[in-house]
């Protein structure tokens, strides 16, 4: 596609229940960044991945989050046993390689009742 | 880990005035980048700068790259009300860290 994708765009879940966001970066693009954004908030850093792997998982605020890449594309966010602190939008974003420009993709809505 | 120091947090000009925001950190970067926020939208590019001592325009918007490479300014020049938005800086060294953001606003 044209630009980052990421989906659901909106998702209200249940306390307890586990979630997955995906994002689909632009084609070609090796480096792949998350981000979560509180109501009003800056962007906080989560991880990202250079191809594959990911170098820095420090942002990770718990290990009920994790994410994964798999080849080269698609790379998806889970957080398992969600808190209503969870709630915010979750950002990502991919640039063509490190060091260059980045773009964003328009996020997910994540809201835990 | 890297922190960016964005300011002013807020402001508020008349359309017409000149805007100026800065970001300055601790660590150095091989590139800053500039992007605007709207309500319910992701970031968008503004500005990319790439190298020490770099000056770059994109229309209104001016930004430089630091000297020192830890520190970026971005200013708008005769603003008008669809300038009104979330400012912020990024810093890239493999990963990239963001600046609590600047919020404009513009009276028309």
């Amino acid at each position: 596609g044209a630009g980052v994708s990421q989906s659901p765009s909106n998702k209200v879940t249940e306390k307890g229940k586990d979630v997955e966001l995906r994002c689909d970066p632009i084609s070609g693009h090796t480096a792949l960044y998350w981000y979560r954004q509180s109501l009003g908030q800056g962007l906080e850093f989560l991880i990202y991945f250079q191809g594959n792997s990911a170098p820095d998982k420090s942002g990770l605020p718990s290990d009920r989050f994790s994410a994964e890449r798999t080849g080269g594309s698609v790379s998806t966010l889970t957080i398992q046993r969600t808190q209503q602190e969870d709630s915010a939008v979750y950002l990502c974003a991919s640039s063509p390689r490190q060091n260059t420009e980045a773009f964003f993709g328009q996020g997910t809505r994540l809201t835990v009742v | 880990g890297q922190q960016l120091n964005q300011s002013p947090q807020s402001m508020f000009i008349q359309e017409g005035e000149d805007v100026s925001m800065n970001c300055t950190s601790s660590s150095i970067f091989n590139t800053w980048l500039w992007y605007k926020q709207d309500p319910g939208e992701g970031p968008v590019l503004l500005i990319a700068l790439y190298k020490a001592g770099e000056l770059t325009s994109n229309g209104r918007l001016t930004a430089q790259f630091g000297i020192t490479r830890k520190d970026s300014f971005l200013n708008i020049s005769a603003s008008i009300p669809s300038d009104v938005g979330i400012y912020f800086c990024a810093g890239r060294l493999n990963d990239m860290r963001f600046g609590a953001g600047t919020r404009l606003t513009v009276k028309p």
